[in-house]
């Protein structure tokens, strides 16, 4: 897990709060994911960034504001979340999104951001 | 529509004896297949993948899955079980067609090995 580092591990904050979750990654990779993974529901991918530039927002709310200022660190700007948003926040990296020549790179995976809402 | 599916929530197994987590896909074209584990408070850790080529797969800690095309599937595997394989299993497949690139994720598989 020391290829991907998230920042803070644990955060609670309230529903008129501002905060950010920041995401570091060490393997020179060229791409960058946001998860959200929930208890009894399958992961859910919200945010890709290739080469620094945004290619899928799954339908994510304008509460979550993702910021990717270079290709080793990715943060996700959370600002009025809801109760039903406390999760677990899991950035990856892999090393191309779109694959060369048919190779599938498997992503890589931090530890997460447990974030709770009250 | 594109998908993955394991069909076990949750899988018993004793010490030493195989251990088999299932996983089905349906997705358009060759699939890129992954698994990946989970510990408790910890993120998803890659175990091994399909792209092309032999259809069983080796990986991880021991841990290897068989590609099978007929019946899309892409179960994980493993000869003698451990107290430490005990974890949340995860299969992966990768979209083709407009989201090429994304994974999409089964619900997990809970891997519980009694000594």
């Amino acid at each position: 897990e020391t290829g991907v580092t998230q920042t803070p591990r644990h955060l609670v904050m309230g529903m008129t709060n501002k905060k950010s979750l920041k995401c570091e990654q060490h393997l020179g990779h060229n791409a960058m994911y946001w998860y959200k993974q929930s208890a009894k529901k399958p992961l859910e991918l919200m945010f890709v960034y290739s080469l620094e530039e945004r290619v899928e927002n799954n339908s994510v709310p304008s509460r979550f504001s993702p910021e990717c200022p270079n290709s080793s660190h990715l943060f996700l700007h959370l600002h009025t979340l809801q109760p039903e948003d406390s999760a677990l926040y899991l950035c990856a990296s892999s090393q191309d999104h779109y694959g060369d020549g048919g190779r599938g790179y498997e992503q890589y995976f931090g530890p997460g951001t447990r974030l709770t809402v009250t | 529509a594109q998908s993955v599916a394991q069909p076990e929530d949750q899988v018993n197994v004793a010490e030493g004896n195989p251990l088999t987590v299932k996983c089905t896909y349906s997705v358009s074209g060759n699939p890129y297949l992954f698994w990946y584990v989970q510990y408790p408070n910890r993120g998803l850790q890659f175990l091994l993948k399909y792209i092309t080529g032999d259809n069983l797969v080796k990986g991880s800690y021991g841990f290897e899955a068989e590609f099978n095309k007929s019946q899309t599937s892409f179960h994980l595997k493993k000869p003698s079980a451990l107290v430490s394989d005990s974890a949340l299993y995860f299969c992966a497949v990768r979209l083709t067609g407009g989201s090429q690139g994304n994974l999409i994720f089964g619900k997990g598989t809970k891997l519980s090995v009694k000594p």
